[in-house]
């Protein structure tokens, strides 16, 4: 079982559209949950972080997490072409952060 | 206030060779995490290390891959013998404090290891 498990994707949803990404992870010890963007070719971005049960809302992006069902989710609201990435989920515990293969989303105008 | 700043940005070397990336965290930052990432996949996990000390080393291969970050310079990740398999590109990243388990990460640029 991998330790962080997201869809691969692609995700293609229209402009103006809600994307929803989905993120499992193994380790029930897990205590802080990130969601990183990545554009081909370059570094990792971090958008979000949530820490406890629940959702975090900032501008056009949600983050949910369910520590009892071992679930974190990211949703983007009036999705944007701009938006069209890789979205990497990453958990961490005890400043050892691990990431998932990351969601491939693509936003159609 | 620098970023992670990552040396060489590209690298190409020969089959047998050996290759060194350098990665000098955000001033301050205690810990370092290398990432390898081949193309259209996700980071894999190789190597955390806080100064002078490897944490956790489980996602490196056993053989040609040692990591290290020394008291004073930048940490380094040295392959040696590189195969055409080891292409891919590595990301370097840091967090600060230690004992903190909300740090984000902040990465590096990258450095993109073409082996020949």
């Amino acid at each position: 079982q991998k330790e962080v498990e997201q869809n691969s994707g692609p995700l293609s949803v229209p402009e103006g559209a809600i994307a929803s990404l989905n993120c499992t992870y193994s380790d029930r010890g897990s205590q802080s949950f990130f969601w990183y963007r990545q554009y081909s070719g370059k570094s990792p971005e971090l958008i979000m972080s949530i820490y406890s049960n629940g959702d975090k809302e900032d501008g056009r992006f949600t983050a949910q997490l369910n520590k009892a069902s071992q679930y974190v989710s990211l949703l983007i609201r009036d999705s944007q072409p701009s938006d069209s990435a890789t979205y990497l989920c990453a958990v961490n515990r005890n400043n050892d952060m691990r990431f998932g293969a990351g969601t491939r989303l693509t936003v159609k105008p | 206030n620098a970023g992670v700043m990552q040396n060489p940005r590209h690298l190409v070397r020969r089959r047998g060779q050996e290759a060194r990336l350098r990665c000098s965290p955000v001033k301050g930052h205690s810990h370092v995490y290398w990432y390898r990432q081949l193309p259209e996949e996700g980071l894999k996990f190789m190597v955390y290390l806080q100064k002078e000390n490897i944490i956790d080393e489980s996602g490196m291969p056993k053989e040609r891959f040692s990591a290290e970050f020394p008291k004073e310079g930048p940490s380094i990740l040295r392959i040696q013998q590189v195969v055409r398999g080891d292409s891919a590109a590595y990301f370097c990243a840091s967090s600060p404090r230690q004992g903190s388990t909300n740090e984000k990460l902040f990465f590096g640029s990258g450095t993109q290891l073409s082996v020949l």
